[in-house]
């Protein structure tokens, strides 16, 4: 149980363009959803905290028009990267929790290169 | 948010017990001690969670002082697929931080054969 899903797993694209990333609860539903990137060699870095129906929390620093983020039912939330640069490659991940629980599961990643 | 401290690097030979220590001085009161395993280019699988004293599942050990101001995650008998970044994190579901993770550096673990 407690499976989450991000498609897709791999993208490549070019400078300029959107990309949309999308991150599933697959036996749960998920009232709260993260989503992170990664870095070569370094840690995750939490980007903003989705909750299902509401806008989502963006972390200091994180520029929410250019990482749009949608939770539109308890099993998907999606991140759309915007105007894509160079600079915005990097492994996203998204986790997800149910209810109160504190555990969270997290999703395989998203490589993102863009060229 | 409680802030973790652990090794950034441990190394160690197939078949031996890794012990890997975080330090947690401020947790609060009602925060869980949680550990994730993360492998290149992979989401971070769950390992163990603990509160207090000693927790052991399958696949590791979590020592707990009374304190609480520090954790030990416990692999016997490590493998080489046992190599991976080892995260260290506190929080819980009373937390004011709405239930967000907030990952330190980790502990990368080599093992050699």
């Amino acid at each position: 149980g407690a499976v989450v899903s991000q498609h897709p797993s791999r993208v490549i694209c070019k400078s300029g363009t959107s990309v949309k990333i999308e991150c599933r609860s697959l036996d749960f539903q998920a009232t709260t959803m993260f989503w992170y990137r990664q870095f070569p060699k370094k840690s995750l870095m939490l980007m903003a905290t989705s909750n299902e129906g509401s806008k989502a929390t963006y972390e200091q620093g994180v520029e929410k028009d250019k990482f749009l983020i949608n939770h539109a039912s308890l099993t998907l939330s999606t991140l759309t990267v915007t105007s894509a640069h160079p600079e915005d490659s990097s492994f996203y991940i998204c986790s997800a929790r149910s209810g109160g629980a504190y555990e969270q599961y997290f999703g395989p990643g998203t490589r993102l290169t863009v060229t | 948010l409680a802030k973790t401290t652990q090794p950034i690097s441990m190394d160690s030979y197939e078949g031996q017990e890794v012990n890997i220590t975080c330090s947690h001085n401020n947790i609060a009161t009602n925060d869980y001690i949680t550990w994730y395993q993360q492998f290149p280019s992979q989401g971070p699988r769950f390992i163990i969670q603990g509160y207090k004293t000693k927790v052991t599942n399958e696949v590791a050990s979590l020592f707990i002082p009374a304190d609480r101001k520090s954790s030990t995650l416990s692999l016997p008998r490590v493998s080489l697929s046992d190599t991976a970044v080892y995260y260290c994190l506190t929080g819980g579901p009373s937390s004011s931080n709405t239930g967000k993770l907030i990952f330190g550096q980790g502990t990368t673990l080599q093992v050699k054969p």
